[in-house]
């Protein structure tokens, strides 16, 4: 257990909708990162926010969005889903950036239909 | 942009035989951190070992130990006395040390089975 949480851990959804990922980090990491693990894309950085500032930002579509809030959890927003958005979401923490090993969430399998 | 490339997407080893699992790079900068992560079937990832790349001395850790030739940009992973429980996929990573770039550039993966 990394003492990173993730829920939900399941999501089925349709096209067209709209969805929320929430990941809580361990305690006293300040930093966040979403990934996201599909087939064609492999594993892929999405965002990473530190202490509630976006600090960078990677593959991420328009429709994706993400936010992390004052007790440091974070959401990931994902809007007008496509068929291609099905994949495994990963949220991983750390204690700041730079060095400190990033620990990961069991992830959220997401799929569209 | 940095690219983490892993040639091999499948190995097979014998249990308690070794193996070596291979990682190229490509990058511009001269400081940065690599990574091999292991996601069993359950899919969490887990970090094996890391190797910072100022340091000339391979990093080991327990059967796990690493080949870092930085001027051939090349970081593969050995696995000594191989266990049942080392099947896994394997995820070499990347990342900058360079304040800004702290996400991790992963490469394609390596599905390591391990035959009794």
């Amino acid at each position: 257990d990394s003492g990173v949480t993730q829920t939900p851990k399941h999501l089925i959804t349709a096209t067209g909708q709209r969805v929320t990922l929430r990941c809580s980090p361990r305690s006293g990491d300040l930093s966040v990162y979403w990934y996201q693990q599909s087939l064609d894309q492999g594993l892929q950085f999405l965002i990473h926010y530190y202490n509630g500032e976006e600090r960078a930002k990677g593959n991420i579509l328009e429709r994706f969005s993400a936010q992390q809030f004052p007790d440091l959890h974070s959401e990931l927003n994902l809007s007008s889903l496509e068929l291609g958005d099905s994949a495994l979401y990963f949220c991983a923490s750390s204690v700041w950036g730079g060095w400190n090993e990033q620990f990961f969430g069991p992830g959220t399998r997401l799929t569209v239909l | 942009a940095q690219t983490v490339t892993q040639s091999q997407p499948e190995m097979s080893v014998q249990e308690a035989e070794t193996v070596t699992l291979s990682c190229t790079y490509d990058t511009s900068e001269s400081d940065y951190y690599l990574f091999w992560y292991k996601q069993p079937p359950s899919r969490q990832m887990i970090l094996v070992i890391r190797q910072e790349a100022y340091k000339q001395q391979n990093a080991t850790e327990n059967r796990f130990s690493v080949n870092f030739q930085k001027a051939a940009k090349s970081f593969s992973l050995k696995i000594s006395d191989s266990q049942l429980g080392d099947a896994a996929m394997y995820f070499c990573a990347y990342r900058s040390a360079a304040d800004a770039g702290n996400m991790l550039t992963f490469g394609g993966g390596t599905r390591l089975m391990v035959k009794p």
